[in-house]
């Protein structure tokens, strides 16, 4: 079952925008990851962020975790065309889990 | 990073006939894979836990006998769809956990397979 909510399902930027996104979850984990899916095609592995994190940074993107919230969020600076994708958060409930648990994902479509 | 393939990329087939789609990571050795189904513009749905030398453990509501699950060496593994029907059309996505990622249960995605039932 999926137990993340991601907001917005859906969010078109123009291009040079900042774009963020939001990830909600029900139970305690040990991580959250963040994966692109460009259409039709596999998930890439993002940044991974651990529940004794608050914030990490990779290139342009910027994960925050609020575990008191269970909500995390994705920031992608000066956004691009080819950032165009689908956005999923997952999460792990303890380290040695196996399973990930997606959330529905946001559509990003940045505009030229 | 870590490489998974899947293969084939697409396929169609006649409603009852059983279709395999190949799950490989290219570069490591996964003694665990994951099978995930997707519908158009809908998230990832796990079906089944893949471990090597070992039955499969699936998911709540996934047919065992509908989706047989091979993890027969640490690279491959194996996905049949068997007794097709237009129902099972979806994407079909591979992943593998690579053990030396530290523990943090990073997974590396293959390209899918989109399959179509008529």
């Amino acid at each position: 079952s999926q137990q993340g909510e991601e907001d917005p399902q859906a969010l078109s930027i123009q291009e040079g925008e900042n774009a963020t996104m939001n990830c909600s979850y029900k139970t305690s984990i040990n991580n959250l990851q963040w994966y692109r899916q460009n259409s039709g095609r596999g998930l890439v592995h993002l940044i991974l962020i651990r529940s004794n994190e608050r914030e990490k940074h990779s290139g342009r993107l910027r994960v925050t975790l609020d575990t008191s919230k269970k909500s995390s969020s994705l920031l992608i600076t000066a956004s691009r065309a080819a950032d165009t994708a689908s956005y999923f958060c997952a999460t792990a409930r303890d380290q040695g889990a196996q399973k990930l648990v997606f959330g529905q994902g946001t559509r990003l479509t940045i505009n030229p | 990073g870590a490489v998974v393939s899947q293969h084939p990329s697409w396929v169609i087939c006649k409603s009852g006939t059983s279709v395999k789609i190949e799950c490989r990571s290219l570069d490591f050795q996964a003694t665990t894979m994951f099978w995930y189904r997707q519908f158009p513009k809908q998230s990832l749905m796990l079906m089944a836990t893949s471990n090597e030398g070992s039955k499969a453990t699936y998911e709540q509501g996934v047919e065992k006998d509908k989706f047989l699950i091979n993890h027969a060496s640490l690279t491959l593994s194996t996905l049949t769809v068997t007794s097709a029907h237009p129902e099972d059309s979806s994407f079909y996505i591979c992943s593998a956990r690579d053990p030396s990622g530290g523990g943090y249960n990073e997974q590396f995605f293959g390209p899918g397979t989109r399959l179509t039932v008529l």
